[in-house]
């Protein structure tokens, strides 16, 4: 099975700090995505990635950039980390752009800011 | 832009009810529809999926049929277990874009 790992599962941090939440799969899939999800707000996708080195902005990408410098890893970077970004990030990837074969998703972290 | 509206939860049932949940979708091509389910303190995992109208996906017991004539794609179970407690996302996926999510659907199910 494709598994996708979050390497925190809980994280605290303080505002203003930088927070990097780390994404790997271990399948080769070519398509990496970041989403928060929020109570009453669903799934809000951040950024995504359709190949190595590359990004491309989704619905929220303010305050976030991301880093893909090998193809099975995906980082998320909260450049100064801010109280409304406390929520629950979710990484996940699918094997090419056709769709239909879904995505796979990671265990999540829940972030919190304080 | 494309879009997935999904009743508002909670749904709470008694185990064996009959479960429904609507989702209804705007697009402007023709997506693959999907249902996620998500269990309490884990990620989402694929629950079924169809890639076109008429499609019926089905798994664990669960089944929906895409329906481009109303554009919706419900989720149904005949006989609902407490173990299928969780929150439900219905989800569209059009070429060249990301996976779109609907709100989410909580169901509790008591015995």
């Amino acid at each position: 099975d494709v598994k996708v790992t979050q390497s925190s599962r809980y994280l605290v941090k303080r505002t203003g700090e930088k927070v990097f939440l780390e994404c790997v799969q271990d399948m080769d899939h070519e398509n990496m995505f970041w989403y928060r999800q929020d109570p009453g707000l669903g799934l809000r996708l951040i950024y995504f990635s359709y190949d190595v080195k590359m990004k491309e902005k989704g619905d929220i990408p303010e305050g976030y950039s991301v880093s893909r410098e090998k193809k099975e890893r995906f980082s998320l970077i909260l450049e100064s980390a801010s109280t409304n970004q406390t929520s629950m990030y979710l990484c996940a990837s699918s094997f090419s752009q056709i769709t239909a074969y879904g995505y796979t998703f990671g265990s999540g972290t829940r972030l919190t800011v304080v | 832009g494309d879009s997935v509206t999904q009743m508002e939860g909670p749904v709470t049932l008694s185990e064996e009810a009959f479960l429904t949940i609507n989702c209804t979708y705007t697009a402007t091509g023709y997506p693959s529809l999907f249902w996620y389910v998500q269990y309490p303190g884990e990620g989402l995992q694929l629950l079924l999926k169809a890639t076109k109208a008429d499609d019926k996906g089905s798994n664990k017991g669960f089944e929906a049929t895409y329906r481009k004539e109303t554009t919706s794609f419900h989720l149904e179970k005949g006989s609902v277990q407490v173990s299928d407690s969780a929150v439900y996302f219905c989800a569209l996926n059009q070429a060249g874009t990301a996976l779109i999510f609907g709100k989410g659907t909580t169901l509790s199910v008591s015995s």
